[in-house]
């Protein structure tokens, strides 16, 4: 199984600072035939499913607001909030789809400083 | 808009049964795949398998013994069964849309299902 590790468990940002979530994977789950990281992102706020922020490690979802980027290749990968909001507060999960089975990080908790 | 809507029992003994359906509104079930997952309290997520039709599945090794994923396309619903519960297997389930090597959306709400001794 490709183990997905994310740093920090937990981390606490001002409002309209940035905010950065890391992930890696036990191996690349770059697709050398297409050149595509098979990495996503979700958001899951209290007693919510998690929503799809990123995709191909870096292509927004429809919706997702411009200051959530995704960057990395390869095994490292880094989720970026620009300028947080309150509404951010949340855990983030990476996940790789590049094999079965499919594999989570364990999670970051983002809140509020 | 596809949405997607689990339903079944809260509550099952161990050693018994868990089975869970996801009704599919919006869009057809015969396109893509269709997942479970699942949550534990207060803990990260797990992917359980998927299903897509035909008859085509796929299931995570560390359940694949006790899971079957099977799709009804008559009623635009997919299926989760989980054998031999413990406690162990108490958790929100999530039903999840995917495709082949791809992301998992939209989700249902999830249901939480707690066994009991």
């Amino acid at each position: 199984d490709i183990v997905m590790t994310q740093s920090p468990d937990s981390l606490a940002v001002s409002l309209g600072e940035r905010a950065t979530i890391n992930c890696k994977s036990s191996q690349s789950v770059l697709y050398s035939s297409n050149n595509k990281n098979y990495l996503a992102w979700y958001q899951q706020k209290p007693g919510q499913p998690p929503k799809l922020l990123i995709y191909w490690a870096s292509t927004r979802e429809s919706g997702v607001p411009d200051r959530f980027s995704g960057s990395g290749s390869g095994t490292d990968f880094t989720l970026t909030i620009s300028s947080l909001q309150a509404e951010d507060v949340a855990v983030y999960y990476c996940q790789q789809y590049y094999t079965h089975p499919y594999t989570f990080g364990q999670g970051t908790e983002l809140e509020i400083k | 808009q596809v949405q997607l809507q689990e339903s079944g029992p809260g509550l099952v003994k161990a050693s018994e049964t868990l089975s869970l359906t996801c009704t599919v509104s919006g869009g057809s079930i015969s396109s893509y795949y269709w997942s479970w997952i699942r949550q534990p309290p207060g803990k990260g997520l797990e992917w359980i398998g998927y299903a897509y039709y035909p008859g085509g599945t796929n299931y995570s090794p560390s359940l694949k013994s006790r899971v079957t994923i099977s799709i009804d396309t008559s009623k635009n619903q997919f299926s989760l069964k989980l054998t031999s519960v413990t406690a162990a297997d108490t958790a929100v389930y999530y039903c999840a849309r995917t495709g082949p090597m791809n992301w998992f959306d939209p989700w249902g709400q999830g249901t939480l299902v707690t066994v009991s001794s």
